[in-house]
């Protein structure tokens, strides 16, 4: 079962604009984690944000959670052809194990 | 994809055959996990271990196998038993002990002839 549905499944967008793209999930977590994937390749780690923090940023990403909406943000600010990936979002299944369910993931892809 | 290896890259399998992805880590990380990824979509838990020698089912364990028998090691058995195996196959590894964060290999492309 999928608790992560990332929005839109995909986005073209010009470089220097920004991107973003949103993740939903239905039940309740202890945090929620954003990760880059280029084609073929393996996932990298972005960004963590816990349940108790509202917003968070690293460099040219921003990172909002509500989890009254259950549902998490990522903005990824004066975008690069370089940015051009596949984005997740994971959440953990609860408390007492180490079990992360992945979303859908958002395309991304920057047009020079 | 730091200090997790999987080989080989790519592997082609005929059908009935038993194939298995090796992965291994030297990040000394308790927790190992498989996943598998289809074109276009997202990743799909197979198997996880949280410490060495106990290991669990994640949503699509059926036709697989796995063994976790020394810590940096995590192989996946495919079996003749998983239907449509064709598929990106990705190793993940976390520290553990709510450390969050997956580090994940470079991924296993299987392909069944």
């Amino acid at each position: 079962s999928q608790q992560g549905e990332e929005d839109p499944q995909a986005l073209s967008i010009q470089e220097g604009e920004n991107a973003t793209m949103n993740c939903s999930y239905k039940t309740s977590i202890n945090n929620l984690q954003w990760y880059r994937q280029n084609s073929g390749r393996g996932l990298v780690h972005l960004i963590l944000i816990r349940s108790n923090e509202r917003e968070k940023h690293s460099g040219r990403l921003r990172v909002t959670l509500d989890t009254s909406k259950k549902s998490s943000s990522l903005l990824i600010t004066a975008s690069r052809a370089a940015d051009t990936a596949s984005y997740f979002c994971a959440t953990d299944a609860g408390s007492g194990t180490y079990k992360y369910i992945f979303g859908t993931g958002t395309r991304l892809k920057v047009l020079a | 994809d730091g200090g997790i290896t999987q080989s080989p890259k790519y592997l082609f399998r005929k059908e009935g055959q038993n194939v298995t992805l090796s992965c291994e880590q030297n990040l000394n990380h308790d927790a190992m996990y498989w996943y598998r990824q289809d074109p276009g979509q997202g990743l799909r838990l197979i198997y996880y271990s949280q410490i060495v020698n106990d290991f669990q089912k994640g949503d699509i364990a059926e036709g697989y196998s796995v063994s976790r028998e020394k810590k940096e090691s995590f192989p996946l058995t495919v079996t003749s038993a998983q239907k449509n195996p064709t598929a990106f196959y990705l190793c993940a590894s976390s520290m553990g002990q709510r450390t969050w964060t997956q580090y994940f290999g470079p991924g296993t492309r299987l392909t069944v002839l």
